[in-house]
């Protein structure tokens, strides 16, 4: 199992640009995550799927949206970078509350 | 708001158990308490979580309160390996409300 894989591991946007953040888990856990990290913070919660066809939104929405493909796919996408969408993003997923959850190893982003 | 408290950096010496600490005074009956690593910039890492119970597994163990209002990690042999920032949280046990919110975690140094 590769567990969850990120593409891209680094990018550079212009600011106004768009991109889509791709992450894929081959675990079929049920739910996955989007979050965000920032230097000397922790990490904030951006989008979640719970299962396969829903999507919420977690804490730092705003400028993001999400779309969960299928069950093993789950993508995150910047409309129009803006400098503050500089950070590292990780996509995590999880079967249910008795796994602790896997993450995957990050998409370094800078907007300039 | 934040749901868990945490120092924000500690210091073991190699080879000694290490003692983090966490308060998530505010816990409800149905939240598991998770511990997750994460070293330098990769991914953070599943470590251990429980409910009422204490728990130990290969890596580590977790001890709850009688109370659950908080909870300590233990690391028995800490090598410096486990310099790592270490993240408690607590998330509830009904599937699909899965929002795995971080703080800002404990910076565990090990010291050669």
């Amino acid at each position: 199992n590769a567990g969850v894989t990120q593409t891209p591991k680094f990018q550079v946007l212009k600011t106004g640009q768009s991109m889509t953040l791709q992450c894929a888990q081959d675990m079929n856990h049920n739910s996955m995550y989007w979050y965000r990290q920032d230097p000397g913070m922790g990490l904030r919660l951006i989008y979640y799927s719970a299962s396969e066809g829903t999507t919420d939104k977690g804490e730092v929405p705003n400028g993001y949206n999400v779309s969960r493909l299928n069950k093993r796919e789950f993508s995150l996408r910047l409309e129009s970078a803006a400098p503050s969408q500089t950070s590292v993003y990780f996509c995590a997923s999880s079967e249910n509350q008795a796994s602790g959850g896997w993450f995957g190893p990050g998409t370094r982003l800078t907007v300039t | 708001d934040a749901k868990t408290t945490q120092p924000p950096s500690m210091d073991c010496a190699e080879g000694r158990a290490a003692n983090l600490p966490c308060n998530h005074s505010t816990i409800s009956g149905n939240e598991y308490v998770y511990w997750y690593r994460q070293i330098h910039s990769q991914g953070p890492q599943y470590i251990i979580h429980g409910l009422k119970n204490n728990e130990t597994n290969e890596m580590a163990s977790l001890i709850i309160t009688e109370d659950r209002k908080s909870s300590t990690l233990i690391l028995p042999h800490a090598t410096l390996r486990d310099t790592a920032v270490y993240y408690c949280i607590v998330r509830p046990t009904n599937f699909g409300n899965e929002k795995l919110t971080f703080g800002t975690g404990t910076r565990l140094t090990i010291i050669p």
